[in-house]
C-alpha cells in the first residue's frame, strides 16, 4: 500500500494567481498522476509524472498550464497557472505501477475554489 | 483502455445486497476490471479486481461474465457508509500501459435505512 499526502487540502485564490499543490507518498514509487474532478464530475487525467522525464500530459491539457515538477520518487507538484473560476476543482495525487497486478492509491485532493 | 457503461444512480436499502452492473463489451484480452469507490470529499478507494474469474475479498465479490464482456460488483450487505459513487475501470497490465486510470462517470449508490 502506499500513503498519499496532499498539501494544501483546500484554498481559495484570486484570479490570476498560481497555486502550487504538493504530492508526498511515503514510498517509492514510479508513476504518479494528476486528476481534476470539477464539481459534480468524475475524475479525468491531467497528467502522468514520471521521475526524471518531462510529464505527458493528456488531451485538452497544456504544461503552460499545469506544470508538474517530479523531481524524486517520493514527490511531485502541480501548479494551476493563471487561474480563472473554471480551474475551481479537486485536484488528485495518485500513484501506481505501470503493468502490474496492483491497485492505484489516491491521496485526499486539494480542494481549489478561485474567485 | 476499454470504455465502460454504469448506470447513473442506484438506492439499495440498508442489510441488503448491492449489485453494481458495468457493461465493457470491447474488452481485450489483457485487460483487467477493477472497481473503486469515492465517498464525498474523499480520494477514490480500490474495492476489488479481477480478470475472467469471480472475485472476492473482505469488502465485495465481482462477478464477471464468461465472454467478459460484464461484471457485477456485489456488496453483500450494504450499510449506509457504503454510500457512494462506484467506479467500474478497465485497464491493460501490459507493459506499455503506466498504470493510469481512465474514470467513466460511475453509478452513484444510495444506500437507505
Amino acid at each position: 500500500s502506499a500513503v498519499i499526502s496532499q498539501k494544501p487540502s483546500r484554498d481559495i485564490c484570486q484570479r490570476g494567481t498560481s497555486l502550487t499543490i504538493q504530492c508526498q507518498v511515503d514510498s517509492q514509487v514510479t508513476m504518479m498522476f494528476w486528476y481534476r474532478q470539477q464539481p459534480g464530475q468524475s475524475l479525468t487525467l491531467i497528467a502522468t509524472a514520471n521521475q526524471g522525464s518531462e510529464a505527458t500530459y493528456e488531451s485538452g491539457f497544456v504544461i503552460d498550464k499545469f506544470p508538474i515538477s517530479r523531481p524524486n520518487l517520493t514527490f511531485s507538484t502541480l501548479t494551476v497557472s493563471n487561474m480563472s473560476p473554471e480551474d475551481s476543482s479537486i485536484y488528485l495525487c495518485s500513484v501506481g505501477r505501470p503493468g502490474e497486478n496492483t491497485e492505484a492509491f489516491f491521496g485526499q485532493g486539494t480542494r481549489l475554489t478561485v474567485v | 483502455d476499454a470504455k465502460t457503461t454504469q448506470p447513473p444512480s442506484m438506492d439499495c436499502a440498508e442489510g441488503r445486497a448491492a449489485n453494481l452492473p458495468c457493461n465493457h463489451s470491447t474488452i481485450s484480452g489483457n485487460e483487467y476490471v477493477y472497481w473503486y469507490r469515492q465517498i464525498h470529499s474523499q480520494g477514490p478507494q480500490y474495492i476489488i479486481h479481477g480478470l475472467k474469474n469471480n472475485e472476492t475479498n473482505e469488502m465485495a465479490s465481482l462477478i464477471i461474465t464468461e465472454d467478459r464482456k460484464s461484471s457485477t460488483l456485489i456488496l453483500p450487505h450494504a450499510t449506509l457508509r457504503d454510500t457512494a459513487v462506484y467506479y467500474c475501470i478497465v485497464r491493460d497490465h501490459g507493459s506499455s500501459n503506466t498504470g493510469k486510470l481512465i474514470f467513466g462517470q460511475g453509478t452513484t449508490l444510495q444506500v437507505k435505512p
